[in-house]
């Protein structure tokens, strides 16, 4: 079936520092893709998006390119802040049907220290 | 919009004790979900409800069973509390009508403690 691979954390940067997490998947088709951040004490909420080959999704800065020939959706940051320390999750949605859940990955947690 | 939201917040009960989690949504949309999510673990779907009046088991079912009340409200009971469903609950929810873009939306969890 359909799955997500995040890579291990935790991630410790310093302020300011680039930041990437990867994130490869498998699917039969052609999927949407998600990437989610969890604050301390709270719920996932949606970071950004892509959903078709080559797609780039953004917010806040952060950026994540749909790349059909890898399988992969990682997730960039050119110079993160304290502020974004969180736990990132990427995710998948099946190609057949809105109605089915997303497949997340185990997620990453990312620690910024100033 | 409230979005989602979940009662309680924090629970603590005892091995054997039975409650139940409720959540709802206000966005009008027809897929539900309830997923745990234990240090390391990431999430784990438990029950997810497609629409109104279905529901499918999920990855963890055991334990655990859901009713969709209607199409704003999912709730999870838990018939005999063990310690190993010691966890953070989380419900989303879903609009179906886009397709595999749609997002889902979750709540802000129930923290349940089972001694």
């Amino acid at each position: 079936g359909d799955s997500v691979t995040q890579m291990e954390g935790p991630v410790t940067l310093s302020e300011e520092a680039f930041l990437t997490i990867n994130c490869t998947y498998t699917a039969t088709g052609y999927p949407s893709l998600f990437w989610y951040v969890q604050y301390p004490g709270e719920g996932l909420q949606l970071l950004l998006k892509a959903t078709k080959a080559d797609d780039k999704g953004s917010n806040k800065g952060f950026e994540a390119t749909y790349r059909k020939e890898t399988t992969s959706f990682h997730l960039e940051k050119g110079s993160v802040q304290v502020s974004d320390s969180a736990v990132y999750f990427c995710a998948l949605s099946e190609t057949f049907s809105g109605n089915t859940p997303l497949v997340f990955g185990k997620g990453t947690r990312l620690s910024v220290i100033a | 919009n409230a979005g989602v939201t979940q009662t309680p917040k924090f629970q603590v009960l005892k091995t054997g004790q039975s409650m139940t989690l409720q959540c709802a949504q206000d966005m009008n949309h027809n897929s539900m979900y309830w997923y745990r999510q234990d240090p390391g673990m990431g999430l784990r779907l438990i029950y997810y409800s497609a629409s109104e009046g279905t529901t499918d088991k999920g990855e963890v079912p055991n334990g655990y069973n859901v009713s969709r009340l209607n199409k704003r409200e999912f709730s999870l009971r838990l018939e005999s509390a063990a310690p190993s469903q010691t966890s953070v609950y989380f419900c989303a929810s879903r609009p179906t009508s886009g397709g595999t873009q749609e997002t889902q939306y979750f709540g802000p969890g129930t923290r349940l403690l089972v001694l």
